[in-house]
């Protein structure tokens, strides 16, 4: 596609639920990254995917969390048994290279913005 | 530890200059990117210095210096569209993306 989807824009869920994020890449980009960013902050890094591959899932804040890539395109972000710290707006962003290429500008989705009550 | 420190807020008038400066510590360095966000809307890429010295696309230069740790985001004849947070980031070592809180900045007419 033109740019990055994500989906949904805005979620809410009780605590102790699990959700779904989707993030739809560009078209043909390599790599994959989730972020979440609180208010007023800046991108936290979760995970990194090269195609299929999760190389990196070092930011992820607990077992809760999950993502996944199976086919190298679209990514789904799991957390489990959501709990009110796990507020936050969540960005996809996609690049062309591997995240070790040089100047590797991400192109970022709208973010989801999950509330927990 | 990693740190990358940038001002909370800063305020200008449209039409004036405005720098933003961005300091970091990183272990390693593979680049230096600023990224423009308005509220609510994705972060978008607007520079990336990797070698010392100024970078300039249009109304917005950025420079380095790799020794001091220091960056600066410039940006010319501000229009009231400029109403964003910036945001610094540093690839480490690992070309790991480290990033800065933002700095808000507004801009009065």
């Amino acid at each position: 596609g033109a740019g990055v989807s994500q989906s949904p824009r805005y979620k809410v869920a009780k605590r102790g639920q699990d959700v779904a994020l989707r993030c739809d890449p560009i078209s043909g980009h390599v790599s994959l990254f989730w972020y979440q960013q609180a208010l007023g902050q800046g991108p936290e890094f979760l995970t990194y995917f090269q195609n299929e591959a999760q190389l990196d899932k070092s930011g992820l804040p607990s077992d809760r969390f999950f993502a996944e890539r199976p086919e190298g395109s679209v990514s789904t972000l799991k957390i489990q048994r959501t709990q009110q710290e796990d507020s936050a707006v969540y960005l996809c962003a996609s690049s062309l290279g591997d995240r070790g290429s040089g100047a590797n500008v991400l192109t970022f989705g709208a973010g989801s913005r999950l509330t927990v009550l | 530890g990693q740190n990358i420190d940038q001002p909370t807020e800063m305020t200008a008038t449209e039409g004036a200059i405005v720098q933003i400066n961005c300091t970091y510590q990183t272990s390693g360095f593979n680049g230096l990117f600023w990224y423009q966000q308005h509220a609510g809307e994705a972060p978008t890429f607007l520079s990336y210095n990797v070698l010392d010295g100024l970078e300039e696309k249009g109304r917005f230069s950025s420079f380095l210096s790799r020794s001091k740790g220091y960056s600066y985001l410039l940006l010319k004849e501000l229009q009231m569209k400029d109403s964003a947070s910036y945001l610094c980031a540093v690839s480490d070592s690992n070309y790991q993306l480290i990033w800065g809180a933002g700095t808000k900045l507004i801009i009065k007419p």
